[in-house]
């Protein structure tokens, strides 16, 4: 069975440019998160999806960051402009939906994409 | 406000040996935690974890144990192999479902 699968791997840009990524989650699971890791920390929750519905977004920073999920299965988390602080691992989880109890949170996550912003 | 910490940066332990990884929480909605294991350039993975209602779960070499009065919890792993290096962290799961607070990771080494 295939995993969680980001892309871009890396990403270097100059600030305030746009960049954006690219999540498919793994086949028939409903809810799928995007995280923030910043070095020494662990993963930060940016925003979480049930199907397309976003149901967590109050860690996202809503003036230079947004999120869509079409269709409920790819989703793509977009900055723009990026800012130097904005240099982190993002990293694409997805979990099965909140009826499966507390299964659910297991969730399984990609590689990440590590953007540097210079 | 850190509500899961874990105060060893980094675990150095020899082969066949028993690895003890800690984690702190302070949010007392937090009832259930787990473990996720990370390499280098790869995303974190499920380990094991555990609920409030118990105080120990074990799944092979892997065992975690919660102490609620405590506000603390520990993986052992037994016994550790050079495989199990990696960074650890900790989550916790309670105040809002599906969202998962992490601790900052704890580097563990293993020698041969």
């Amino acid at each position: 069975e295939a995993g969680v699968v980001q892309s871009p791997r890396y990403k270097i840009i100059e600030k305030k440019q746009p960049v954006a990524f690219w999540c498919n989650p793994i086949s028939g699971h409903n809810t799928l998160y995007w995280y923030r890791q910043n070095l020494g920390q662990g993963p930060e929750l940016l925003i979480r999806y049930e199907n397309e519905e976003a149901v967590d977004d109050s860690q996202l920073p809503k003036d230079r960051f947004s999120a869509e999920r079409l269709k409920g299965v790819d989703s793509t988390l977009k900055i723009q402009p990026a800012e130097l602080g904005d240099s982190a691992v993002y990293l694409c989880a997805s979990s099965l939906g909140s009826t499966s109890g507390r299964a659910y949170n297991e969730q399984f996550f990609g590689p990440g994409t590590r953007l540097t912003v210079l | 406000d850190q509500q899961v910490k874990q105060n060893s940066p980094s675990l150095s332990v020899q082969e066949g040996r028993i690895s003890i990884l800690n984690c702190d929480y302070t949010n007392s909605m937090f009832d259930y935690f787990l473990w996720y294991k990370k390499y280098p350039a790869e995303g974190p993975t499920f380990l094991i974890s555990i609920s409030s209602i118990k105080d120990k779960n074990e799944d092979g070499r892997f065992t975690v144990f919660l102490n609620k009065s405590a506000k603390h919890l520990s993986l052992h792993i037994v016994p550790s192999q050079p495989g199990d290096s990696a960074v650890y962290f900790c989550a916790a799961d309670g105040t809002s479902y599906g969202k998962l607070t992490f601790g900052q990771g704890t580097i563990l080494t293993v020698h041969p």
